[in-house]
C-alpha cells in the first residue's frame, strides 16, 4: 500500500496551465479507472475535483481536466487563478483499498 | 444537501481508546459505503478504512489493521470508527467521507485526534 507519487509543488502565473502528474503501479492506477483529484485549502476538507480519471463533478470548474496513460494519471488546471492556489491530491482504488497520493502544494505566482 | 458531521475527537493518552462518529444527513446513508481517512498534521490525506452498506464487509489500511474497527447504525445514520492501543502516530484530523461507486465524493469537516500523556 505504497502511496502515490507526485511532485511536491508546482507554480504557475495567472492565466497559465499546470499539470500534477501522479505516478502509481499496475495495481492501482494502472488497473482501475478510478482515479480522483482532489483540492484542500488550507485548514479544509478535500473537495472532489476530478473523478473515474477525468470526469468533473457538477459545479467544478472546465478549467479541471484530468487524463490517465497507463501508471500515471494526471490533472491539468487551464487558465490559473489566485483561487486555485492550494493542496491536490490524486487518490486511486486499488483492489480491496484506496491509496492517496502524497499531494502537491500549487502556488499561484 | 450532503452533510457529514463527525465528533468524538479530542486529547487522548498512549495506550488508550477512542470512538469516532459520523453523522450522515442530506442523503439515503444506508445505500453508500463509507470511509475514514486521516490527516497528519502539516501531511498529506492517508485512506484507513471502508466499510460497505449493511456493514458486512471492511477493509482496512495496513498500518491500523488489529486496532481499528469501523462499523455503522443505518437506524441512526451514523459512521463509527473505534481505535484502541493509541499511538502517538495516531494524531491526526480524521474525516468521514461517503463512496459513491468507487470515488470519495463528500467529505465531513473532520474530528481531531491528539495523542500525548
Amino acid at each position: 500500500q505504497s502511496a502515490l507519487t507526485q511532485p511536491a509543488s508546482v507554480s504557475g502565473s495567472p492565466g497559465q496551465s499546470i499539470t500534477i502528474s501522479c505516478t502509481g503501479t499496475s495495481s492501482d492506477v494502472g488497473s482501475y479507472n478510478l482515479v480522483s483529484w482532489y483540492q484542500q485549502h488550507l485548514g479544509k476538507a478535500p473537495k472532489v475535483m476530478i473523478y473515474d480519471g477525468s470526469k468533473r463533478p457538477s459545479g467544478v470548474s472546465n478549467r479541471f481536466s484530468g487524463s490517465k496513460s497507463g501508471n500515471t494519471a494526471s490533472l491539468t488546471i487551464s487558465g490559473l487563478q489566485a483561487e486555485d492556489e492550494a493542496d491536490y491530491y490524486c487518490c486511486s482504488y486499488a483492489g480491496s483499498n484506496w491509496v492517496f497520493g502524497g499531494g502537491t502544494k500549487l502556488t499561484v505566482l | 444537501e450532503v452533510q457529514l458531521v463527525e465528533s468524538g475527537g479530542g486529547l487522548f493518552q498512549p495506550g488508550g481508546s477512542l470512538r469516532l462518529s459520523c453523522v450522515g444527513s442530506g442523503f439515503t446513508f444506508s445505500s453508500y459505503w463509507m470511509h475514514w481517512v486521516r490527516q497528519a498534521p502539516g501531511m498529506g490525506l492517508v485512506w484507513v478504512s471502508r466499510i460497505n452498506t449493511d456493514g458486512t464487509y471492511t477493509g482496512y489500511a495496513d498500518s491500523v489493521k488489529g486496532r481499528f474497527t469501523i462499523s455503522r447504525d443505518n437506524a441512526k445514520n451514523t459512521l463509527y470508527l473505534q481505535v484502541n492501543s493509541l499511538r502517538a502516530e495516531d494524531t491526526a484530523m480524521y474525516y468521514c467521507a461517503r463512496d459513491l461507486s468507487g470515488t470519495i465524493d463528500n467529505w465531513g469537516q473532520g474530528t481531531l485526534v491528539t495523542v500525548s500523556s
